[in-house]
């Protein structure tokens, strides 16, 4: 199984402030990587797909990035509607795989 | 407006079976793989199942293979997972996603709750 290594697990951040969140894939996953965003009592939603594509809706303050085998999001202005849980997932291949998540707070 | 309303969950004794469903509205339903996502209350997102538009492909983590099935009704717009053998490690919210590959899980339910316990 290809294994989704998260990082950070949790972040303050400020206002205004520019945040990266990044997967690294135990083996080649090419773009197929996804980004979602999950507020508590909340269903998860997606954010970026493709790597870098924006999903629809989604501010444009938010991005994805890949690096070889490390894939990034990035919020480049904090806003308070930003704080939640972000997941990375992989789906180039069965099983689909989830990062462990990373708790984005106000600090 | 492209809606997924998942239904069946409950409380079940371990060892026994729930069915839940999935009802799918605002697209065409046979057109696109379906999967089942679960989240254990207060932990990450598993991805659990998945089945292609036509139930060619149905793919199962491991933790599930054998327990659980995973199939649907085009006729009826409904994804439907049977679970049996449940163990507590089972309890989790249950959601349902549409999609795969690169372009994938842009609607997701609202979730059903599955409370494994005697």
């Amino acid at each position: 199984d290809i294994q989704m290594t998260q990082s950070p697990s949790s972040m303050s951040a400020s206002l205004g402030d520019r945040v990266t969140i990044t997967c690294r894939a135990s083996q080649d996953i090419g773009n197929y990587l996804s980004w979602f965003q999950q507020k508590p009592g909340k269903s998860p939603r997606r954010m970026i797909y493709g790597a870098t594509n924006l999903a629809a809706g989604v501010p444009s303050r938010f991005s994805g990035s890949r690096s070889g085998s490390d894939y990034s999001l990035t919020i480049s202005s904090l806003e308070s509607e930003d704080m939640a849980i972000y997941y990375c997932l992989q789906s180039i291949q069965y099983p689909y795989t989830f990062g462990a998540g990373t708790k984005l707070e106000l600090k | 407006e492209v809606q997924l309303v998942e239904s069946g969950g409950g409380l079940v004794q371990p060892g026994r079976s729930l069915k839940l469903s999935c009802v799918a509205s605002g697209f065409t339903f046979s057109n696109y793989g379906m999967n089942w996502i679960r989240q254990a209350p207060g932990k990450g997102l598993e991805w659990v199942a998945y089945i292609s538009s036509g139930s060619s492909y149905i793919y199962y983590a491991e933790t599930v293979k054998g327990r659980f099935t995973i199939s649907r009704d085009n006729a009826k717009n409904t994804l439907y997972l049977q679970m049996t053998s449940l163990r507590s490690e089972d309890t989790a919210l249950y959601y349902c996603a549409r999609g795969d590959g690169y372009d994938l899980f842009d609607y997701w339910g609202q979730g059903v709750m599955v409370t494994v316990s005697s």
